[in-house]
């Protein structure tokens, strides 16, 4: 299959840690990628290539994975957190996949 | 440090086609470390990646708009382009240029795949 499946949406305390979910097939050949993205914004990349965050991304961001279902963790969720978060992975014919996206609310 | 633009109608008539251009500053189009890709997403709604090309002309398309699409890259303007056949309302979206990385360290059995750099993105209304 060439799809990745997140919880649509997910809440968290202020302060508090959450785990997003990402689970596909496509997971098991190929790490999940994660991004942010704010209403009317261009999405960014927080997560990159198992755990890997790029240059000026806080760490309270961290990523995971096993088999075939990756997580994204923040750990100490700020008000500025909320947003929709996404998984990106590719499938075995090289071809990008998104996840469906999950709307965090930080509460 | 690279920036990416894109550019093109935010109107296009139903059946027509979908033209769009994506500018890239900072850096060459030509790098053969990157795949410069395009993503959309209908308001409301999700990312979907569309597909991708590579210095050397090479694509991959999402398959569920393959039919659709063609996409060129031009290294003496440091662009790339996107153009979609046969729009439909259906293809009303915010439409997104990216470099992308992908690949596999010789040291894992497992490869990665990322998208970087965005541009602002560009809506486009399929409309008469």
């Amino acid at each position: 299959s060439s799809e990745l499946t997140q919880d649509p949406a997910v809440s968290v305390a202020l302060g508090q840690t959450v785990r997003i979910t990402c689970q596909g097939d496509s997971l098991r050949g190929c790490y999940a990628s994660w991004y942010q993205q704010k209403p009317g914004q261009a999405p960014i990349l927080l997560i990159f290539y198992k755990n890997n965050r790029p240059s000026g991304i806080p760490d309270r961001f961290s990523g995971s994975s096993s088999g075939g279902t990756a997580s994204l963790t923040i750990t100490g969720a700020q008000a500025e957190d909320e947003a929709d978060y996404y998984c990106n992975s590719r499938d075995s014919s090289g071809r990008g996949i998104f996840g469906g996206g999950t709307k965090l609310t930080v509460l | 440090q690279v920036q990416l633009q894109e550019s093109g109608p935010g109107l296009v008539k139903p059946s027509e086609t979908l033209s769009l251009t994506c500018t890239v500053s900072g850096g060459p189009v030509s790098s053969g470390s990157y795949y410069w890709s395009w993503i959309r997403q209908p308001p409301g709604k999700g990312l979907e990646w569309i597909g991708y090309i590579y210095y050397s002309g090479s694509t991959k398309y999402n398959p569920s708009l393959k039919s659709r699409v063609t996409m060129s890259i031009d290294t003496s303007k440091n662009q790339f382009s996107l153009k979609l056949s046969s729009v439909t309302a259906a293809d009303t979206a915010v439409y997104s240029c990216a470099r992308a990385s992908s690949g596999t360290y010789y040291y894992d059995t497992s490869g990665y795949f990322f998208l970087d750099i965005w541009g602002q993105g560009t809506m486009v209304t399929v409309s008469s």
